[in-house]
């Protein structure tokens, strides 16, 4: 099974800062998914495919990357951004999570 | 809007059995895969079993493999998590989840807690 390694395990960060989370699997995987879950509340899927945005996420958010290493990058941070983002796999069976990033607001 | 309202949650004894149901509305139920995922108090997600849309092929971790069986009913719209030889490691609140491909979960239910303790 791959294992997704996700950095930092938690941050902070003020409005207007630009944010850069790490997901790293340990084989390679054709497309990395991002969900976002603020507390108390089911995860939303917010970016698939690697870089497709989900139906309402902001542009200020971006997805990239290939092979083992991936990222979500926030341009310019918002207060409603500060929430928990677990990265996804599901190109290797069995599907994986990361053990989540958890982005605070400064 | 797609909708996904999970039910049947609770305390159970370790051993025991409990079954979810989760009823879907919003969209073609019988066109897509679903899924159950699970979050323990404090954790990660964690994926628990995927099924077909036809119903005719299920998909487990080994973590539930044996232990757990996922169904549903395409005329109801309803999936269900049979879950038997519960555990504590167990405990989680468990999600119902529209799959997509390739392989994310695009629509999350509110979700509902399960308790496994004596």
């Amino acid at each position: 099974e791959i294992v997704l390694t996700q950095s930092p395990t938690t941050m902070a960060a003020s409005p207007g800062e630009k944010v850069t989370l790490t997901c790293r699997a340990s084989s390679s995987v054709s497309y990395m998914h991002w969900y976002q879950q603020r507390s108390g509340t089911s995860p939303k899927l917010w970016i698939y495919e690697t870089s497709k945005l989900a139906s309402g996420v902001p542009n200020r958010f971006s997805g990239s990357g290939s092979g083992t290493s991936y990222s979500l990058t926030i341009n310019s941070m918002e207060t409603e951004d500060a929430a928990t983002y677990y990265c996804q796999q599901g190109s290797s069976y069995p599907p994986t999570f990361g053990g989540g990033t958890k982005l605070e607001l400064k | 809007e797609v909708q996904l309202v999970e039910t049947g949650g609770g305390l159970v004894q370790p051993g025991r059995s409990l079954k979810l149901s989760c009823v879907a509305s919003g969209f073609t139920f019988n066109n897509y895969w679903m899924s159950w995922t699970r979050q323990a108090p404090g954790k990660g997600l964690e994926w628990v079993a995927s099924i077909t849309n036809s119903g005719g092929s299920t998909y487990y971790p080994d973590s539930v493999k044996g232990r757990f069986t996922i169904s549903r009913d395409n005329a109801q719209n309803t999936l269900y998590l049979q879950m038997n030889s519960l555990r504590s490691e167990d405990t989680a609140t468990y999600y119902c989840t529209r799959r997509g491909n390739p392989w994310y979960f695009d629509y999350w239910g509110q979700g509902v807690m399960v308790t496994v303790s004596s």
